[in-house]
C-alpha cells in the first residue's frame, strides 16, 4: 500500500514570495492533516480535512496561509507571502476513519514532509 | 486547556541500558495516547497507541508504554535500548469528543553512546 505521498521534499524561497506544497494521501483516508514542525518544536496542527470539508482551522494564519482539498483526496497548502517565521517542515498526514465513526483507531499515516526555507 | 508535555528535551543513554520517556496530559477526560519517532529526515512512525484497556500496552520495535490514570502520564521505555533507536520521539494526545484531533508535545532527542 501506497503511503502518503508529499511534494516537493525541499523548497527556498525569499520572504514575500510565495510557494505551495502538495500532499496525496493513503487512498481511502477520509481525514487528512496539515501540520507545521519548526526546528526544535513538536508539529502544530494547522488544519485538519474531513472528505473535502474543513473540522478545524483554527491554528491556520489565514491572513496568509490557505489550503484546499478538491474533491476530498488530494490537497495543496498554500504560503503568500512569506515570512521568515514560516521557515518549518510542512507534514501531511491521513487517517482512515472520519468525524463521529464509531470505532476509532485513531492512527495518523505521516508523509515525509516538505522543508521550507525562507531567506 | 488541553496539553501535551515532554519534560525531557534531550535523553543520552549507553547502548544496551534501559530508557524510560516522561509524557504528561492535561485533560478532564482520559484521552487517546500515542507515541511516534521521527529519524532525522523521515516522517513520523507509530510506536504504539493507547485507548483503552490494559495500562501497558506493548509497541513496535520492543518499546511498552503504561498509561497512568492518577498521574495523567503515558511513559515510553525500553529495556535494552540500540545505536539505531537514537531518534526524537513525540507523545501525542487524541482528546475523545472532538475531530480526532492530535496534539504533539515538544518531543525528546534520543542519543545513543556505544
Amino acid at each position: 500500500e501506497a503511503g502518503v505521498a508529499q511534494s516537493p521534499r525541499y523548497k527556498i524561497i525569499e520572504k514575500r514570495q510565495s510557494v505551495a506544497f502538495w500532499c496525496n494521501p493513503i487512498s481511502g483516508h477520509a481525514t487528512l492533516y496539515w501540520y507545521q514542525q519548526i526546528l526544535g518544536q513538536g508539529p502544530k496542527l494547522l488544519i485538519q480535512f474531513q472528505n473535502n470539508g474543513v473540522v478545524d482551522d483554527s491554528q491556520l494564519p489565514k491572513d496568509r496561509f490557505s489550503a484546499e482539498r478538491l474533491k476530498g483526496v488530494d490537497s495543496t497548502l498554500k504560503i503568500q507571502p512569506a515570512k521568515l517565521e514560516d521557515s518549518a517542515v510542512y507534514l501531511c498526514a491521513s487517517s482512515l476513519e472520519g468525524v463521529g465513526v464509531g470505532r476509532r483507531t485513531g492512527e495518523l499515516f505521516f508523509g515525509e514532509g516538505s522543508r521550507l526555507t525562507v531567506l | 486547556a488541553q496539553s501535551v508535555t515532554q519534560p525531557d528535551i534531550h535523553i543520552t543513554v549507553s547502548e544496551g541500558a534501559s530508557l524510560e520517556l516522561r509524557c504528561n496530559y492535561s485533560y478532564g477526560a482520559t484521552p487517546y495516547l500515542f507515541w511516534y519517532v521521527q529519524s532525522p529526515g523521515q516522517g513520523l512512525q507509530l510506536l504504539l497507541k493507547y485507548f483503552s484497556g490494559d495500562t501497558l500496552v506493548q509497541g513496535i520495535k520492543g518499546f511498552e508504554a503504561e498509561f497512568k490514570r492518577s498521574q495523567s502520564s503515558f511513559n515510553l521505555r525500553k529495556p535494552s535500548v540500540h545505536w539505531s533507536d537514537a531518534a526524537e520521539y513525540f507523545c501525542a494526545v487524541m482528546f475523545s469528543g472532538g475531530y480526532n484531533k492530535l496534539i504533539f508535545g515538544a518531543g525528546t532527542r534520543l542519543a545513543v553512546h556505544p
